[in-house]
């Protein structure tokens, strides 16, 4: 059973920049999430999606934007990055949503904003 | 909005018994995970609870009190393994997990 991938591992970027992330869900899991870890902070919850639609949404702005595929990868586009978007974001994937299911994660990207 | 509280650290000795409490008040709830994560590494999935009481499973117990807006991680016989962060979660609604701030576990020999 293949886990869940994300890439890359660690990215700097600079202000005002753009930048994709990009997850591979665990085989059989078709629902993916998307999370930022500050450092010494519990994940905060992005949105996730299910089905290739975003069905629920934290308190991120718009420029934090996502897509699914019908293979149910997963990416993250952040826009206009600002210092404070520097974080460890995590993508989890579960099977179905609303179940007891746990989200399985990813080792993360690690993005640093200059 | 929603309020998860744990203690930030707590330190104890290999083979004795460590209670990692937490605190919620949000806006749903559909249930509660315990996960594990070592530095720099992915969570992990410890356990899960939606109704009240224990769950155990080997070294590691998980207690939920709904009412009380209460659960405890219970990690007995200690490792050094065990040191790592560990992070309360509960399921507002079907799409949204939040997370406490994590307790870091120190395990000293």
């Amino acid at each position: 059973e293949t886990g869940v991938t994300q890439s890359p591992t660690h990215l700097i970027k600079t202000r005002g920049q753009q930048v994709t992330l990009r997850c591979s869900s665990q085989s059989g899991h078709n629902t993916v999430s998307w999370y930022q870890q500050a450092l010494g902070q519990g994940p905060q919850f992005i949105f996730q999606y299910y089905r290739e639609e975003e069905n629920g949404r934290g308190n991120f702005p718009p420029r934090f934007s996502g897509l699914q595929f019908p293979n149910y990868s997963s990416e993250l586009n952040v826009n206009a990055l600002e210092l404070d978007d520097s974080a460890l974001y995590l993508c989890a994937s579960s099977k179905g949503q609303g179940t007891n299911q746990p989200q399985h994660f990813g080792d993360g990207t690690r993005l640093s904003i200059l | 909005g929603q309020n998860i509280d744990q203690p930030t650290e707590m330190t104890a000795t290999e083979g004795a018994i460590v209670q990692i409490n937490c605190t919620y008040q949000t806006s749903g709830f559909n249930g509660l995970f315990w996960y594990q994560q070592h530095a720099g590494e992915a969570p992990t999935f410890l356990s899960y609870n939606v109704l009240d009481g224990l769950e155990e499973k080997g070294r590691f117990s998980s207690f939920l009190s709904r009412s009380k807006g209460y659960s405890y991680l219970l990690l007995k016989e200690l490792q050094m393994k065990d040191s790592a962060s560990y992070l309360c979660a509960v399921r507002e609604n079907d799409y949204k997990l939040s997370f406490g701030a994590g307790t870091t576990v120190t395990v000293r020999a």
